[in-house]
């Protein structure tokens, strides 16, 4: 079963807003939501990140996150879209068990997004 | 600059082959990890490290294996490439205190055919 899950794609007309949904399932109490942009070249570019503690929504540059850790749900907030902007988009969940540390990243499957001048 | 190094960056292999995909990172990370990405598709943990000698399974090891002979190396092996291993294969490495601080190599293409 997929524990974290993305919308397939989505669009927008330049500078408007998009937003990217991401669910997913986890029992611990401690964890990331972290989001990266892949390029087309293939790398992975870290965008924001979203820790489970904090009841705060998280802000970086044009990206932001609306957290509602209840549904365990977040999306990304791309402000101002530009067509630059365009590509594929991961939401990643990084558990924190109690006395361990991170063990690795799980992915969801990306949502492409596309947006036009 | 945090950096991770993969080579090669790509490579065509036969059949029943043996690979080696390498990845050095001088971050000074405790944690290392192997990624595969198949087209279209989000990342797959396949084996992961924290401490040198010592490898984990992931969430996908089969028909994989996996050696960290130093904080800054870790090898990804196929001893018996098959066709399904076709992917693009990234590293990346995280400090264990940190973990949002996960940089990722810019991912190695291999076709096995």
């Amino acid at each position: 079963a997929q524990r974290v899950t993305q919308v397939q794609s989505t669009g927008s007309s330049q500078w408007g807003e998009v937003t990217l949904d991401c669910s997913y399932e986890t029992s611990e109490y401690s964890y990331l939501i972290l989001w990266y942009r892949q390029l087309f070249s293939g790398e992975m570019v870290f965008l924001i990140y979203q820790p489970s503690f904090d009841t705060q929504n998280q802000r970086s540059g044009h990206y932001s996150v609306v957290f509602q850790k209840s549904f365990k749900s977040i999306s990304l907030v791309i402000s101002a879209s530009q067509p630059e902007d365009s590509g594929t988009y991961f939401c990643a969940l990084s558990e924190l068990p109690r006395n361990n540390y991170a063990q690795g990243l799980t992915f969801g499957l990306g949502t492409r997004v596309s947006v036009f001048p | 600059e945090a950096a991770v190094t993969q080579s090669p960056r790509s490579k065509v292999a036969v059949t029943g082959g043996k690979v080696t995909l390498s990845c050095h990172q001088t971050n000074n990370h405790d944690y290392m990890y192997w990624y595969r990405q198949d087209t279209g598709h989000g990342l797959r943990l396949i084996h992961y490290s924290y401490v040198a000698d010592s490898t984990e399974k992931g969430d996908i090891p089969d028909g994989y294996k996996a050696s960290r002979p130093s904080q800054e190396n870790f090898s990804l092996i196929l001893e018996l490439a098959s066709l399904s291993q076709t992917a693009v294969y990234f590293c990346a490495s995280s400090d264990a205190r940190e973990p949002t601080e996960v940089f990722f190599g810019k991912g190695t293409r291999l076709t096995v055919v």
